[in-house]
């Protein structure tokens, strides 16, 4: 079957490095995705990853290896703001009838 | 501030009621989705629409019927709801569906409670 697991919930401290690890089983793969999604509002786009390795943003990277049905979310200098859930999703092939499958989402607390 | 908008932002309606969500973007995009999030459930899409023309329905119920006017406007008509049909209703938009609508823009969403 298709599945995506990531940590339910982390905590972490403000300033430190968190990593949000999110393993994957699906028919096909064509691209993951992360979103972050605060409480009460809609999810926003972080990241994408086609091809192994690592994409860096900001404070914010995200890697893959596709060998090993793995991604992870690297968030530096936390802050309180990055308190929120993070989506980890994956389209399972290209072209038409392409699925979108996304995880639980991972609610992530930063404490100062 | 978000270039997606949805409406209400809170819908209760008993089982026997009818009611649309509407959805409305200003991003110029051609692609639009409806999904539900329901607690303790991955994020589901429901329907996509790309260019007005409906692309995929995720064997939704036919008691959740979408239409999309024009590219900017995606409406979700409910009706004779079910209480598990409960959740947060998310509508999204992207470029067009093709390589890069993995960045897609969300709404607020509209947080539905049936009785």
């Amino acid at each position: 079957g298709q599945n995506i697991d990531q940590p339910t919930e982390m905590t972490a401290t403000e300033g430190a490095i968190v990593q949000i690890n999110c393993t994957y089983q699906t028919s096909g793969f064509n691209g993951l995705f992360w979103y972050q999604q605060h409480a009460g509002e809609a999810p926003t786009f972080l990241s994408y990853n086609v091809l192994d390795g690592l994409e860096e943003k900001g404070r914010f990277s995200s890697f893959l290896s596709r060998s090993k049905g793995y991604s992870y979310l690297l968030l530096k200098e936390l802050q309180m703001k990055d308190s929120a859930s993070y989506l980890c999703a994956v389209r399972d092939r290209a072209g038409n009838n392409r699925k979108l499958i996304w995880g639980l989402g991972t609610s992530l607390a930063v404490n100062p | 501030e978000t270039g997606v908008t949805q409406t209400p932002r809170h819908l209760v309606m008993g089982m026997t009621n009818k009611k649309s969500l509407k959805c409305e973007q200003h991003l110029g995009h051609n692609a639009m989705y409806w999904y539900k999030q329901s607690a303790k459930k991955p994020l589901e899409l429901m329907f996509v629409y790309n260019f007005k023309e409906q692309t995929e329905n995720n064997s939704v119920p036919s008691r959740f019927s979408p239409e999309c006017p024009n590219s900017s406007h995606l409406f979700l008509h409910l009706h004779t709801l079910q209480p598990e049909d409960s959740a947060l209703y998310l509508c999204a938009s992207s470029q067009e569906v093709g390589p890069r609508d993995y960045e897609q823009y969300f709404g607020p969403g509209t947080r539905l409670t049936v009785t």
